[in-house]
Parts: structure tokens; C-alpha cells; sequence
């Protein structure tokens, strides 16, 4: 089993949707949790950060933790082209980050 | 958030030449930094943790004498690819570790693509 497993997609979706992205990992010791977007040609960006289980929003995303079934999940309301991305979930316990293999997301107008 | 810069941000070169990537954290000091490949449409590949002031720990089949990383300050990683072949060009990423107050996440450059001809 990898240790973390995340839907390549792609995920199509129209502008103003709301978007669900969603991974899961197998390591308990786990306890920090990333999300990061990527565009094509540019390093992944740190988009949302949370320690331990529960919900973190920042503007139009939500990152939510559920450490009790291993699963991470970033939402993003009122989706726009501009968010047409990869989308990596990360995990680490200390230092060494583990990713998923990342989820390419596109917005159409 | 933090800031990491990467140079050259695109470097092409003949076969047989060495090429070197700077990396820096601009605005936090970084004990330890990490430096990625990536291939087109695939995801991130950990070559190397890079330790200021002792020797980097390579991941399972990157070779540490082709890939040369030096971490000589707390801002600075440098990753050298000696003798480039052609199989060599790709996206190299490199990361900085951040623990200020209790947190653990990474800030990544921009990116350096390598095209070896």
C-alpha cells in the first residue's frame, strides 16, 4: 500500500463549483498535513498547512483532517479557471515530506 | 507565508558540462532544504535532504557524485550536475524546511528546468 494515495483525475468542473479533493495515507505517525497547487512549469505553492485532525479555511478553500480514518480533503467554493492546477496533498511526521501523486483540476468559464 | 528563489529559473546546456542551482530562502534561515526532480506530468521525486554544514543524505538511486549538493549556509543550497547527459534534463525543484514555532511544512522555488542537448 503507498503511503499516501490520491485520484489523479483529471477532475473537469464549471466556474462556481464547488471542488473536492481528497487523499489518504497509511501512516498514523503523520501529524502534519499540506496542500499545495501547482502550475504547469512552476514549483508547488503552499496553499493550505494543518496540525492534527479538524477544519482550517482560508478565503475560498477549506482543509479538513481526519486523522481517525487517514483522510485529508481541500475544498474549494466558488471554483474559478484561474484554479486549472495539479493540487498535491503532503503529509509528514518530521522534516521528510510525502506526497500524493497529485490531482490536476480544470476550471472551464 | 515564505519566500524561496531559485537560479537560473532555465539553463541549457551541451553534454558533458556541469551545471549549478542555486537555492534560497530569502526571508527565514533554513537548517535543512531538499532538492526534487520532476518529470513532465508526473509528481515530485525526492533526490536529496540537504543538511547546513555536513553531507547531504541521497535518496535510493540518485548518485551523489553526479549530483553534487552543498549547503554551506543557512540560506543557500547548491546542487551541481556534473557531467550532464541528455537524460538529465528535467525539472529540478528545490525546497526549504521551515519549523519556525512548532510548525513543519516546506517552501518551494520556483523551479529550474534543465534541458541537456
Amino acid at each position: 500500500q503507498k503511503e499516501v494515495e490520491q485520484d489523479p483525475g483529471p477532475l473537469s468542473v464549471p466556474e462556481g463549483a464547488i471542488v473536492s479533493l481528497n487523499c489518504t495515507y497509511s501512516n498514523s505517525a503523520f501529524q502534519y498535513f499540506m496542500w499545495y497547487r501547482q502550475y504547469s512549469r512552476k514549483g508547488p505553492e503552499l496553499l493550505m498547512y494543518t496540525y492534527s485532525s479538524g477544519n482550517k479555511e482560508d478565503g475560498r478553500f477549506t482543509a479538513q483532517v481526519d486523522k481517525s480514518s487517514k483522510y485529508i480533503s481541500l475544498f474549494i467554493r466558488d471554483s474559478q479557471p484561474s484554479d486549472s492546477a495539479t493540487y498535491l496533498c503532503a503529509v509528514t511526521g518530521y522534516s521528510t515530506l510525502t506526497f500524493g501523486k497529485g490531482t490536476m483540476l480544470l476550471v472551464s468559464p | 507565508g515564505a519566500v524561496v528563489s531559485q537560479h537560473p529559473s532555465r539553463v541549457i546546456c551541451k553534454s558533458g558540462t556541469s551545471v549549478k542551482i542555486e537555492c534560497r530562502s530569502l526571508d527565514f534561515q533554513a537548517t535543512t532544504m531538499f532538492w526534487y526532480r520532476q518529470f513532465p506530468k508526473q509528481s515530485l521525486m525526492l533526490m536529496a535532504t540537504s543538511n547546513e554544514g555536513s553531507k547531504a543524505t541521497y535518496e535510493q538511486g540518485v548518485e551523489k557524485d553526479k549530483f553534487l549538493i552543498n549547503h554551506a549556509s543557512l540560506t543557500l543550497s547548491t546542487l551541481t550536475v556534473t557531467s550532464a547527459h541528455p537524460e538529465d534534463s528535467s525539472f529540478y525543484i528545490c525546497s526549504a524546511r521551515d519549523s519556525r514555532g512548532g510548525k513543519e511544512t516546506q517552501y518551494f522555488g520556483p523551479g529550474t528546468r534543465l534541458l541537456v542537448l
